[in-house]
């Protein structure tokens, strides 16, 4: 499905190091999201968009930025990488009209050495 | 702070058998959703349940909620070894909005 996808699919930075995750989706989907994956702590919520140059924190926006000037992008940059912000993360949209499914993309595997 | 929690954390049964998993969450839900992650892999939704529907059903899957309790429940019949995965129920962290949390899912491993 090649609806939302996202770039790189694996990273690895240092410390300090600015990095940006891309997700880019084919929908037109007003909703997108940003959520990290941690063992024992399940999927997070780190920032979500209801359209663009609409944004809004989640569960863990610290250290994460996040802009959408087009609806087909959702940038996630972190300014000055930090170990433990080592984690998979995943882009999901929605459409949000007659519908409320999350739809994800398949992930970005990222590093901080 | 997680909104959902799913019970157990893991999962262990032969084909054929059922599977349940369990999932409770904190606030006032308009609806409430289950999804499933292969290894690796982004989320896939299974089922919605909205708030005001006890039970659901599509295919081999039943899922409950009792919004008095502030929890679901799904059910995978005659499991398969494809079912092997993990499993997430979603819920919105403020209600009436889009933005959905999950909790820390079930592993669910199906012996062949």
């Amino acid at each position: 499905d090649a609806g939302i996808t996202q770039s790189p699919r694996y990273k690895i930075t240092e410390t300090g190091r600015q990095v940006t995750l891309m997700c880019h989706q084919t929908w037109s989907h007003s909703y997108m999201f940003w959520y990290r994956q941690d063992l024992g702590h399940g999927l997070r919520l780190i920032y979500y968009s209801a359209a663009a140059d609409i944004t809004d924190k989640g569960e863990v926006p610290d250290g994460y930025v996040v802009s959408r000037s087009k609806t087909e992008n959702f940038p996630l940059t972190l300014e000055s990488a930090t170990r433990s912000q080592t984690s998979v993360y995943f882009c999901a949209s929605i459409a949000a009209w007659g519908s409320s499914n999350l739809h994800f993309g398949n992930g970005t595997r990222l590093t901080v050495t | 702070s997680q909104q959902g929690e799913e019970d157990p954390q893991a999962l262990s049964i032969q084909e054929g058998e059922n599977a349940t998993m369990n999932c409770s969450y904190k606030t006032s839900i308009n609806n409430l959703q289950w999804y499933r992650q292969n290894s690796g892999r982004g989320l896939v939704h299974l089922i919605l349940i909205r708030s005001n529907e006890r039970e659901k059903h599509s295919g081999r899957l039943r899922v409950t909620l009792d919004t008095s309790k502030k929890s679901s429940s799904l059910l995978i019949t005659a499991s398969r070894a494809a079912d092997t995965a993990s499993y997430f129920c979603a819920t919105a962290l403020t209600s009436g909005t889009y933005k959905y949390i999950f909790g820390t899912g079930t592993r669910l491993k199906v012996l062949a």
